[in-house]
């Protein structure tokens, strides 16, 4: 069974430019994540779809981040514009389903994202 | 105050070693327990997972949840060289108090290095 899978793995940018990350989950699964992981400290959910829906966004910075999962399959993931602190490593997952937390979230290798 | 406190800091340890990894939390509503383990330059994978308090074991993994004290350990017994890793503790509500199903509050992580 293939993994989730995102590209670019790596990706350097000045600040104020614009980026988009791109996840492909284990097919079948109706759930898809993007977490944001700071150098240091543990995965932080920026947003969950179920199939095409949005489930929970409150932890996206809607003014530059955007999301969207057309066809309930693949994700892509857009900062515009970017800044210093969004330096980071951006995560994909996706589990199952979403009606059972035991459901395992299974990630991707994640984007580097380097801002300068 | 974080909702979710991990410790220790990098730990070293010899080849054989007991290792006691811990997390604290704040939020009463979670009843969902994860560990993930997070090699270098690859996305977290899961170790372990408990529902509720008590004991879990898997191999050389011991997985403990005490949610009286809202502290949650894990024990790796027998530490190998390819234990090597950054280790997550990571709490859901399930679906508690609104939050949807599958958000996931992740520790900050400990670097685990076990030398021959």
């Amino acid at each position: 069974e293939a993994g989730v899978a995102q590209s670019p793995r790596y990706k350097i940018i000045e600040k104020r430019q614009s980026v988009a990350f791109w996840c492909n989950p284990i097919s079948g699964h109706a759930t898809l994540y993007w977490y944001q992981q700071i150098l240091g400290q543990g995965p932080k959910l920026l947003i969950q779809f179920q199939n095409n829906g949005v489930v929970d966004d409150s932890q996206l910075p809607k003014d530059r981040f955007s999301a969207e999962r057309l066809k309930g399959v693949d994700s892509t993931l857009k900062i515009q514009p970017a800044k210093l602190e969004d330096s980071a490593v951006y995560l994909c997952a996706s589990s199952a389903s979403f009606i059972a937390s035991s459901d395992t979230q299974y990630f991707g290798p994640g984007t580097r994202l380097t801002v300068l | 105050q974080k909702e979710v406190e991990q410790d220790p800091g990098p730990l070293s340890v010899p080849e054989g070693a007991i290792v006691s990894l811990n997390c604290t939390y704040s939020n009463s509503a979670f009843q969902y327990f994860m560990w993930y383990r997070q090699y270098s330059r690859k996305g977290p994978e899961l170790l372990m997972y408990t529902y509720s308090s008590g004991n879990k074991e898997d191999g050389r993994f011991t997985a403990q949840v005490d949610k009286s004290s809202k502290y949650i350990s894990l024990f790796i017994r027998d530490s190998q060289p390819s234990d090597s890793a950054t280790y997550l503790c990571a709490m859901s509500a399930g679906n508690a108090g609104g939050t949807s199903y599958g958000k996931l509050t992740f520790g900050q992580g400990t670097i685990l290095t076990v030398h021959p």
